[in-house]
């Protein structure tokens, strides 16, 4: 199954807001509201930071945020501070046959 | 507290098995599917595969990359998952997380994940 497309490498400044796509297909993030978005510093597991698009678990600060826009699902951090840099990663549910898919990931830099 | 902690990876011949553990708490764990996603040195995760819940006869989906080597089963008595590898190749090698969604399937998110256990194949 294909990944979903995520940029490379985003970056920004602290305090500063910025946007991660999530690009996939009608049968995947178009398909369905169940985009979720995943944060990863070195050497660690992954963390739940969106599910269902746009809602935070408990715990997540709310300058996190998610939406859709047709095959393709969008993460903002707003206020950028240094422990958000980490790699993000999107995710998918695609459906009783490919299941899920999930996106190549993004490394963000807070300059 | 949820929690998922992995056991059992280590360093392994091209060709051998290993069998890897989720040991699980903090919830009734035969109600979830239960997920085992891996990630490579350096690169992005992927899905290995999944075992249902009882509710839906706990039935077993694989990747690709996986099926017909890895067998995935559970124990929902001792909430214990196992993720059983075979004919391992060098392309295995990577960080394994035994994973639990927000909700009761895995639709939602993976809410939950394990320390990760690495697996390196390497002869």
């Amino acid at each position: 199954q294909s990944a979903l497309t995520q940029p490379a490498s985003v970056s920004g400044s602290p305090g500063q807001s910025i946007t991660i796509s999530c690009t996939g297909t009608s049968s995947d993030v178009g398909g369905y509201n169940y985009v979720s978005w995943y944060q990863q510093h070195p050497g660690k597991a992954p963390k739940l930071i969106i599910y269902d698009v746009s809602y935070r678990p408990s715990g997540v600060p709310d300058r996190f945020s998610g939406s859709k826009s047709g095959n393709t699902a969008s993460l903002t951090i707003s206020g950028l501070q240094a422990d958000d840099e980490a790699d993000y990663y999107c995710y998918s549910y695609a459906g009783s046959y490919t299941f899920l898919v999930f996106g190549g990931g993004t490394k963000l830099t807070v300059l | 507290e949820v929690q998922l902690v992995e056991s059992g990876g280590g360093l392994v011949q091209p060709g051998r098995s290993l069998t890897l553990s989720c040991i699980a708490s903090g919830f009734t764990f035969g109600d979830y599917v239960i997920m085992w996603v891996r990630q490579a040195p350096g690169k992005g995760l992927e899905w290995v595969g999944f075992i249902r819940n009882r509710a839906y006869g706990g039935t077993i989906e694989y990747a690709a990359s996986v099926k017909g080597r890895f067998t995935i089963s559970r124990d929902d008595s001792n909430s214990i998952a196992y993720l059983q590898m075979n004919s391992l190749k060098t392309e295995d090698t990577a960080v394994y997380y035994c994973t639990r969604g927000v909700n009761y399937d895995f639709w939602s998110g993976l809410h939950y994940w394990g320390q990760g256990t690495l697996v390196s194949v390497s002869s």
